[in-house]
């Protein structure tokens, strides 16, 4: 089972800052294959990256995904009062199971 | 635009079977390029994928629930179902379905859109 690493667990950042957020995974991963999410309270998750750097339709151009391997990394390049969520990584293509990462909360400092 | 919503009891009794359904609206659910998932989130807690059916009926389940989870699909009426068997308070959580898009058939990819989530808490 490929297990999805996230970190830092809490990103403390004020509007405007830039954000850097990772997901690791336990073995390598086919090709790029790796999806993340936000999710704001009380709402589904929303995906906004695919194929580790497809932003999907409607994400905003300050959010870009890149890696490959096991090392993956969503930023934000400037922070918008509507950013402040919760991020997830999810895998898909290696195995037939389709795991989350823990999450990562992107909290206004 | 394609929508999905859950619907089902939201309390259910420790050791019964916890059962939803997922509403699709705004497109086929039999189409064959997209499976349909169920994913769900404890209270505080990160997300767990349940399972994923194509309307064919062909699934995939997550190995750590495989045991007490049935899938459906009814093409007739749009939808697609779960069954999670002998509950604990462990499943209490926001039980989401949403559609699992798929570029290479048979191996579904990620997961978009999402249900707005229905809360089921497992309880006496």
């Amino acid at each position: 089972e490929i297990v999805l690493t996230q970190s830092p667990g809490t990103l403390s950042l004020s509007p405007g800052e830039r954000a850097t957020l990772s997901c690791r995974a336990s073995q390598t991963l086919n090709s790029r294959y790796l999806a993340w999410y936000q999710q704001k309270p009380g709402q589904a998750p929303r995906l906004l990256i695919y194929d580790a750097s497809s932003r999907a339709t409607g994400t905003p151009a300050r959010f870009s995904g890149s890696g490959s391997g096991t090392d993956f990394t969503l930023t934000i390049s400037r922070l918008e009062p509507e950013d402040f969520a919760v991020y997830y990584c999810q895998q898909y293509g290696t195995s037939l199971t389709w795991m989350f990462g823990q999450g990562t909360k992107v909290e206004i400092k | 635009q394609l929508q999905l919503q859950e619907s089902g009891p939201g309390l259910v009794k420790p050791s019964e079977t916890l059962s939803l359904t997922c509403i699709v609206s705004g497109g086929p659910i039999s189409t064959n390029t997209y499976y349909w998932a169920w994913i769900r989130q404890p209270p505080g807690k990160g997300l767990e994928w349940i399972g994923s059916i194509y309307y064919f009926g062909n699934t995939f389940y997550n190995p750590s629930l495989k045991s007490r989870v049935t899938l459906s699909v009814d093409t007739s009426k749009n939808q697609f179902s779960l069954n999670l068997s002998s509950v604990t308070a462990a499943d209490t959580a926001v039980y989401y379905c949403a559609r699992h898009n798929m570029i290479t058939w048979g191996e579904p990819d990620w997961f978009d859109p999402w249900g707005q989530g229905t809360l089921v808490t497992v309880s006496s």
